[in-house]
């Protein structure tokens, strides 16, 4: 089956500094990406979506000058969380689609934590 | 707007005990459904999915049914196993939000032997 990679699976880092999140698919080419933020206990929330050579989307109340996303290729998108504070620590999970289907093939998530 | 709520856990059972995973929805228009489980360590995998009112979804022994009525997709398995101690995942999308994924906070499900 499809597979997606996420690299680090956990971070920890000071507050001020940035940190850059990978999210690759293996075995297809993903024409679109997507980050979520998940809470303790709480749902995935969807944060922005991401398509192949284009700005990303991002959903309401997501700022974007905070949490930079970048897919120039088909195979990998990146979550950069610019000058992160302790209110940013969270599990990030990404997941991948092809053009042609409609399911999502899901990361297994990266914890960043910030001190 | 699209919202789903699942039953909150962890939900304990012995080998072989029948399994219920309570789930309800949200949302405007004709949404598709969809059970997603992540094992321990692992990314979120799509378990099973309907796409209309009275759809049975099914694989790996575990069911749902697609009830418009009552607004539910519950997740059933009759027999369950220690390998399927994981975190159970509801979620819809509609074509009205874009077809993204909207999902309920998961259930954690522990068997034991």
């Amino acid at each position: 089956g499809a597979v997606v990679s996420q690299h680090p699976s956990w971070v920890i880092c000071k507050s001020g500094t940035s940190v850059k999140i990978e999210c690759r698919s293996l075995d297809f080419q993903a024409t679109t990406m997507f980050w979520y933020r998940q809470f303790p206990k709480q749902s995935l929330m969807l944060m922005a979506t991401s398509n192949e050579g284009s700005k990303a989307t991002y959903e309401q109340g997501v700022e974007k000058d905070k949490f930079l996303i970048n897919h120039a290729s088909l195979t990998l998108s990146t979550l950069t969380v610019t000058s992160a504070h302790p209110e940013d620590s969270s599990f990030y999970i990404c997941s991948a689609k092809e053009y042609w289907y409609n399911e999502q093939f899901f990361g297994p998530g990266t914890r960043l934590t910030v001190l | 707007g699209n919202s789903v709520t699942q039953m909150e856990g962890p939900v304990t059972l012995s080998e072989e005990a029948f399994l219920t995973i309570n789930c309800t929805y949200t949302a405007t228009g004709y949404p598709s459904l969809f059970w997603y489980v992540q094992y321990p360590g692992e990314g979120l995998q799509l378990l099973l999915k309907a796409t209309k009112a009275d759809d049975k979804g099914s694989n790996k022994g575990f069911e749902a049914t697609y009830r418009k009525e009552t607004t539910s997709f519950h997740l059933e398995k009759g027999s369950v196993q220690v390998s399927d101690s994981a975190v159970y995942f509801c979620a819809l999308s509609s074509p009205e939000y874009g077809n993204k994924l909207v999902f309920g906070a998961g259930t954690i499900l522990r068997v034991k032997s």
